[in-house]
């Protein structure tokens, strides 16, 4: 009864160096997502798949890319990190488009960036 | 654009007592749904309870329960009989839907400490 997945759950960088933050759920969910949380705020939105095959941008989409890999997995890249970046990383997902199922989201990854 | 705001950066409640965490939203939709998730030192996000807009009943979920006002624009939480693993900060989000999907507005967020 795994859930969501996130891999790895920490990680430290230097300044430019490339990453990818791995997702996978087991619930058969059709949309994930990918937020962030910065000291003293709430989490806001980088990117979201609202279904296999789909990706948009959220609040906060400036230096990721996503892939859907497929229905499980939704991976977020930084392709040049940068220390703004230095963050902690939540995918979350949800299984249908009916506005009251909750979001259930994944330990966390925390990144820092050097 | 819609907003979440909660106003208690802090709150300390003794055990066994009751507590109530404030949050007041801001949107123009007519349908919309209300989160609130726990999340402890550990750090991941639990989900609590959700109250929708049309909802006649106040939602409630073993301790926890939401006091919603809709006139006022305001969605507390209400958390009976605190336990010390209560400790952890409370973070209300609001539905603002998507095509098809989906995202939350989180508010910045309530730091719970529940003394013994």
């Amino acid at each position: 009864n795994a859930g969501v997945t996130q891999t790895p759950k920490f990680q430290v960088l230097k300044t430019g160096q490339s990453m990818t933050l791995q997702c996978a759920q087991d619930m058969n969910h059709n949309s994930m997502y990918w937020y962030r949380q910065d000291p003293g705020m709430g989490l806001r939105l980088i990117y979201y798949s609202a279904s296999e095959g789909t990706t948009d941008k959220g609040e906060v989409p400036n230096g990721y890319n996503v892939s859907r890999l497929n229905k499980r997995e939704f991976s977020l890249r930084l392709e040049s990190a940068a220390p703004s970046q230095t963050s902690v990383y939540f995918c979350a997902s949800n299984p249908t488009r009916g506005g009251n199922q909750p979001q259930h989201f994944g330990d966390g990854t925390r990144l820092s960036i050097l | 654009a819609q907003k979440i705001t909660q106003t208690q950066p802090g709150m300390f409640v003794q055990e066994k007592e009751a507590v109530t965490l404030d949050c007041t939203y801001d949107t123009s939709d007519q349908s919309y749904g209300l989160f609130w998730y726990k999340q402890p030192s550990s750090g991941e996000m639990i989900f609590l309870i959700y109250q929708g807009s049309y909802d006649e009943q106040n939602a409630t979920e073993g301790r926890y329960s939401l006091n919603f006002q809709k006139a006022r624009k305001s969605a507390n939480l209400v958390i009976s009989a605190s336990q010390l693993g209560d400790s952890a900060m409370y973070f209300c989000a609001m539905r603002e839907m998507m095509d098809s999907s989906y995202k939350l507005i989180f508010g910045s967020g309530t730091r719970l400490l529940v003394r013994p």
